[in-house]
């Protein structure tokens, strides 16, 4: 079981907008940033989004996302097929677990 | 160009031991922490160790505490992961990362396959 928490699957239609949530606790996207990881079937993971809300260079604008709380969310604008991947944020743990943590991931189908 | 080329997986038996590396080039190595990830076959993302830029700090995982060492080579540019007293659940793809603390995993290798299997 991993210590942030993602719906296991989304889906949405070409051109929608989707949202992934990732749920966390104080020790972690409490108190501190979340990144979030894109991993296309086979492939290693690609960062995507970091310190919250930063796009690495060469990602979409398409890509946005944001933290609240112990919450955080990845939304994609403008869904495309090439976006059918699985997702997994991530967050630095002050706790012993830590120091990093991951969310159990969830898999974006493109209908 | 940043490249990370890790190598070193196989097939190995419950108890045993296995050393895997990871060659990096396109960036100054001695710069930058680094990480190993893992990823259960069909499952999602596991933070496994990280070390500092000069190897004076090191964490892990607490189910792999006492069995992995990370450690790194800042002259040939590679970090390895030596892993004893392997179990079944150890069984993953392990990529080495470029850690960026809170920026985050920016550069991942291909991985390697580790298999603990009788």
């Amino acid at each position: 079981q991993s210590v942030l928490t993602q719906p296991p699957s989304a889906s949405g239609t070409p051109g929608q907008r989707v949202t992934i949530s990732c749920s966390g606790s104080s020790s972690n996207i409490g108190s501190n940033t979340v990144n979030w990881y894109q991993q296309l079937p086979g492939t290693a993971p690609k960062l995507l989004i970091y310190s919250n809300n930063q796009r690495p260079s060469g990602v979409p604008d398409r890509f946005s996302g944001s933290k609240s709380g112990t919450s955080a969310s990845l939304a994609i604008s403008g869904l495309q097929s090439e976006d059918e991947a699985d997702y997994y944020c991530a967050a630095w743990d002050d706790s012993l677990n830590g120091p990093w943590v991951f969310g159990g991931g969830t898999k974006l189908t493109v209908l | 160009e940043v490249q990370l080329v890790e190598s070193g997986g196989g097939l190995v038996q419950p108890g045993g031991s296995l050393r895997l590396s990871c060659a990096a080039s396109g960036f100054t190595f001695s710069s930058y922490w680094m990480s190993w990830v893992r990823q259960a076959p069909g499952k999602g993302l596991e933070w496994v160790a990280n070390i500092k830029q000069d190897g004076s700090e090191k964490y892990y995982v607490d189910s792999v505490k006492g069995r992995f060492t990370i450690s790194r080579d800042n002259a040939k540019n590679s970090l390895y992961l030596q892993m004893n007293s392997l179990r079944a659940e150890d069984t993953a793809v392990y990529y080495c990362a470029r850690d960026r603390r809170v920026r985050g995993f920016d550069y991942w290798g291909q991985g390697t396959l580790v298999t603990v299997s009788s």
